[in-house]
């Protein structure tokens, strides 16, 4: 099956760092991937979508000068969460649509990111 | 009412019984998946299903629209299967809804 990869897979910044977390489609080409967080005992949310060569949709709530969003190309979006501060701590996973399948409604998800700020 | 409803949350298991997940949702939709979330948080996609029944080695899943109900079915549990499983369906907007998910522990 298509392969998603996060990179880090874990890390752990001081209050007011940014940190980036790239998200990759291995095998396939991904027009759209998907952010999401989780905390701990909870249910996925979803931050934002980004579709390559435009401007990412965030959802309500979520600050998109505090997490920037960047897919610069098929196979790469990028989260970076800038002025990190412990309420950021969480874990984030992204997922990616493969632009070439039949069916708009399949997701592959990567990993996970765990982001512990201190 | 969270328009995602999984049942039970919390289910352990004896080695090589047979599970039974349950997902009901108030929303018409595309799609639903099957998703599997290991102690590592890690995500894996187990199905995605628009109606009748997928099997996977011993993994079944079973939709009914009518009913806006689906069931993940695991076979000959094992130990490995612990994990949380999360049903998410995809209305005709681009965004998945997520349950909150069965947390499955198998003994030995």
């Amino acid at each position: 099956g298509a392969v998603v990869s996060q990179h880090p897979s874990r890390v752990i910044c001081k209050s007011g760092t940014s940190v980036k977390i790239e998200c990759r489609s291995l095998d396939f080409q991904a027009t759209t991937m998907f952010w999401y967080r989780q905390f701990p005992k909870q249910s996925l949310m979803l931050m934002a979508t980004s579709n390559e060569g435009s401007k990412a949709t965030y959802e309500q709530g979520v600050e998109k000068d505090k997490f920037l969003i960047n897919h610069a190309s098929l196979t790469l979006s990028t989260l970076t969460v800038t002025s990190a501060h412990p309420e950021d701590s969480s874990f984030y996973i992204c997922s990616a649509r493969d632009f070439y399948s039949l069916s708009t409604d399949e997701q592959f998800f990567g990993p996970g990111t765990r982001l512990t700020v201190l | 009412k969270n328009e995602v409803e999984q049942s039970p949350q919390n289910l352990t298991a004896q080695e090589g019984e047979f599970i039974t997940i349950n997902c009901s949702y108030s929303v018409g939709i595309s799609a639903l998946h099957w998703l599997q979330q290991h102690p590592g948080g890690g995500i894996v996609s187990l199905f995605m299903l628009s109606s009748g029944k997928k099997k996977h080695g011993r993994l079944i899943a079973t939709i009914n629209i009518q009913e806006k109900h689906s069931s993940l079915h695991i076979t000959a549990s094992h130990p490995r299967d612990s994990a949380v499983y999360i049903c998410a369906v995809r209305p005709p907007t681009d965004k998945l809804i997520f349950g909150t998910g069965t947390r499955l522990q198998v003994f030995p």
